[in-house]
C-alpha cells in the first residue's frame, strides 16, 4: 500500500464548475497536510495546508481534513482553464521533517 | 527575494558519466530536500539535511548517488556512474523548520521547490 494514495485521473469538469480532488494516507501518526499544484513542466507550489480536522477555505479553494478516516480533499469551486494542472497531495509524516507526495492527480478544467 | 536555485536547468549526458546537480536554498531556511520525479513513481524523497547534517538518506537508490551540503547555502547531488534509468528530473526543496518564533506565526514547514533539473541519461 502506497503511504499517500489519488486517483492518477485526469478529472475533467467544466469550466465554473467544482473540482473535488482527493487524497487518503496510511499513517495514521501524520500531522500535517499539504496541496501542491504542478504546471506541466514546472515544480510543485503550495496551495494550502491544514493540521486540524475540518475545512480550512482560501479564496476558491477549501482543504477538508478527516484524521479519523485518513482522508484529506480539495475543493476547488469556480474552476477556471488555469486551474488545468496536476494536484499533488503530500503528508507530512510522525517524527520526519520530509514530505511524502502522492503520484498526484491530473485536472482538466474545459472552457 | 530569490527562491530555491538548481543547475543545470537540463542535462543530457551518456551513460557511465558523472553528473553533479547544484542547490541553492532560500537564505534562511535550515533544511534541504532533494527529490526525483519520474511519470512512473511521481515524486521521491532521496534525501534531506536539516542545518547542513543528512538526516535520511534511505530514498538513495544505490551507491551510485551521493549528496553534500558543505555549508547552508550549497548542496549537490551526484550520480556516479549514470545510467539511463537515471533520467529524471531532480527537484531541491528548501524549509524552515522549528518552532514558532516569540511574536508568534504560524509554522508550516511548507517545502519550496526549485525549477529542477532535467537529466537524460543516454
Amino acid at each position: 500500500q502506497k503511504e499517500v494514495e489519488q486517483n492518477s485521473g485526469p478529472l475533467s469538469v467544466p469550466e465554473g464548475a467544482i473540482a473535488s480532488l482527493n487524497c487518503t494516507y496510511s499513517d495514521r501518526g501524520s500531522q500535517s497536510f499539504f496541496w501542491y499544484r504542478q504546471y506541466s513542466g514546472k515544480s510543485p507550489e503550495l496551495i494550502m495546508f491544514i493540521y486540524s480536522n475540518g475545512d480550512k477555505e482560501d479564496g476558491r479553494f477549501t482543504a477538508q481534513l478527516n484524521k479519523a478516516s485518513q482522508y484529506v480533499s480539495l475543493l476547488i469551486r469556480d474552476s477556471q482553464p488555469s486551474d488545468s494542472a496536476t494536484y499533488l497531495c503530500a503528508v507530512r509524516n510522525t517524527g520526519r521533517r520530509a514530505l511524502t507526495f502522492g503520484s498526484g492527480t491530473r485536472l482538466q478544467v474545459q472552457p | 527575494d530569490a527562491g530555491v536555485i538548481q543547475s543545470p536547468r537540463h542535462e543530457v549526458t551518456e551513460m557511465g558519466q558523472e553528473v553533479t546537480l547544484r542547490c541553492k536554498p532560500i537564505s534562511g531556511h535550515n533544511s534541504l530536500f532533494w527529490y526525483r520525479q519520474t511519470m512512473m513513481r511521481g515524486l521521491e524523497l532521496l534525501i534531506y539535511f536539516n542545518n547542513n547534517v543528512p538526516i535520511d538518506d534511505s530514498g538513495m537508490p544505490e551507491d551510485r548517488f551521493s549528496a553534500k551540503m558543505p555549508n547552508a547555502s550549497f548542496s549537490t547531488l551526484k550520480i556516479q556512474p549514470s545510467e539511463p534509468r537515471d533520467s529524471a528530473v531532480y527537484f531541491c526543496a528548501s524549509s524552515f523548520q522549528g518552532l514558532p518564533g516569540l511574536a508568534g506565526g504560524i509554522y508550516t514547514g511548507e517545502l519550496f521547490f526549485g525549477e529542477g533539473s532535467r537529466l537524460t541519461v543516454l
